[in-house]
């Protein structure tokens, strides 16, 4: 089964940090993308990646950048963490996207 | 643009019966493809169905199966014989043809009640 591994389940961050969420597939998948979910909002779509250093922005990439330096790796980065930040971050990866995606287990993150 | 409407954010059900979530969509598109993804309290989202909008036929997975009505632009999914391992949250989700990105819905909160 491929595996989709999110490197925290909790996160707490101070204001104004520079944040990373990293995502590693095992599965040699090429896309990859990274969406927060909130809850009465779903699952919106911040960024995704469809090859190494090859990003497309989603539909609320504001405060975000994303970094694919490896194939099996994607990591979300806030480069100054805000209050209005805080949620959960799901990452994803596809082989062929109507397949569906194989989801991470999620981070929590809070920014105080 | 597209987007995937959830108009009931709770549900519950007893065990053992049947219970349906709606989604409604609004495309465009000719040719796209709808998801039931669930949710669990683990938090690990799973695939639970998938539909081609040009097949005419209903998906179904063992106790899954939807209802879809292209010309209403409704995807609705019905679970049978309701198990306390359903308990989690549905997402129903759009994605073009020629797509790579996936539209949620809002998602329902179904709990199975012992």
């Amino acid at each position: 089964d491929v595996k989709v591994t999110q490197s925290s389940r909790y996160l707490v961050k101070r204001t104004g940090e520079k944040v990373f969420l990293e995502c590693v597939q095992d599965m040699d998948h090429e896309n990859m993308f990274w969406y927060r979910q909130d809850p009465g909002l779903g699952l919106r779509l911040i960024y995704f990646s469809y090859d190494v250093k090859m990003k497309e922005k989603g539909d609320i990439p504001e405060g975000y950048s994303v970094s694919r330096e490896k194939k099996e790796r994607f990591s979300l980065i806030l480069e100054s963490a805000s209050t209005n930040q805080t949620s959960m971050y799901l990452c994803a990866s596809s082989l062929n996207p109507l397949g569906g995606y194989t989801f991470g287990s999620g981070t929590r993150l809070t920014v105080v | 643009a597209q987007t995937v409407t959830q108009s009931q954010p709770e549900m519950s059900v007893q065990e053992a019966e049947t219970v349906t979530l709606s989604c409604t969509y609004d495309t465009s598109e000719s040719n796209y493809y709808l998801f039931w993804y669930k949710q669990p309290p683990s938090r690990q989202m799973i695939l639970v169905i998938r539909q081609e909008a040009y097949k005419q036929q209903n998906a179904t997975e063992n106790r899954f199966s939807v209802n879809f009505q292209k010309a209403a632009k409704s995807f609705s999914l019905k679970i049978s014989d309701s198990q306390l391992g359903d308990t989690a949250m549905y997402f129903c989700a759009f994605m073009k043809h020629n797509g790579n990105q996936f539209y949620f819905g809002t998602g329902t909160s179904l709990t199975v009640i012992p």
